[in-house]
């Protein structure tokens, strides 16, 4: 089993849409969270860091870890075209000092 | 706002070379890191470094590879001979605690 598994899609939607992207994985070790969006050719972009169970919002967007699941989401309200990316969750362990990614999801916002 | 910055952006090279890939961290970060990513794969973590020394490798950092923090705002990255497999995106980061990584642009590395 992978350590961390996330759908590839690709996922396409239309603008305005609510988008849900997920991850899980199987680690117990992971205590960190992150989102990072990624354009094409581009370094990942930090979006979102949470650390424990429950939802953390950031303006349209809303990051949700659930530990006992092992399941993590991010929701994007309002969706736009310029949200169109790959994007990609990353965990940390306790104690580690390094991310571990999923394989990213490929957004497109269709206008 | 700061970024990290990476140089160059596109390096090609023969497979046996020796490459540098640059880096410069946001300038109060304490921790950096090198990660890859082989083109369609996800990205992969390589080596962390933090107080001048590494703190955390992957198998995949082998006695080829090499990092250097040689002037306290450079931070680099060496392959001292270069395989066709070692073509992908490198991604230097930087944090100021262990997490909240903040990443470059990248350096593509193709190797012929």
């Amino acid at each position: 089993q992978k350590e961390v598994e996330q759908d590839p899609g690709p996922l396409s939607v239309p603008e305005g849409a609510i988008v849900s992207l997920n991850c899980t994985y199987s680690n117990s070790a992971f205590q960190y969270f992150m989102w990072y969006r990624q354009y094409s050719r581009k370094g990942p972009e930090l979006l979102m860091y949470t650390y424990s169970s429950g939802n953390k919002e950031d303006g349209r967007f809303t990051a949700q870890v659930d530990k006992s699941s092992k399941y993590i989401s991010l929701f994007i309200r309002d969706s736009q075209p310029s949200d169109s990316a790959t994007y990609l969750c990353a965990m940390e362990p306790q104690g580690a000092q390094k991310l571990v990614f999923g394989q990213g999801t490929r957004l497109t916002i269709n206008p | 706002e700061p970024e990290v910055t990476q140089t160059p952006s596109h390096q090609v090279t023969q497979m046996g070379q020796e490459v540098i890939l640059r880096c410069v961290p946001i300038s109060n970060h304490l921790y950096f890191y090198w990660y890859r990513q082989i083109l369609g794969q996800k990205v992969e973590f390589l080596v962390s470094f933090y107080n001048n020394e590494i703190s955390e490798k992957s198998e995949i950092f082998d006695d080829q590879f090499s990092v250097e923090r040689p002037d306290g705002s450079n931070f680099t990255l060496k392959i001292r001979s270069t395989k066709l497999e070692d073509s992908a995106m490198y991604f230097c980061a930087s944090s100021v605690g262990s997490r909240s990584q903040y990443f470059g642009p990248g350096t593509r590395l193709t190797v012929t």
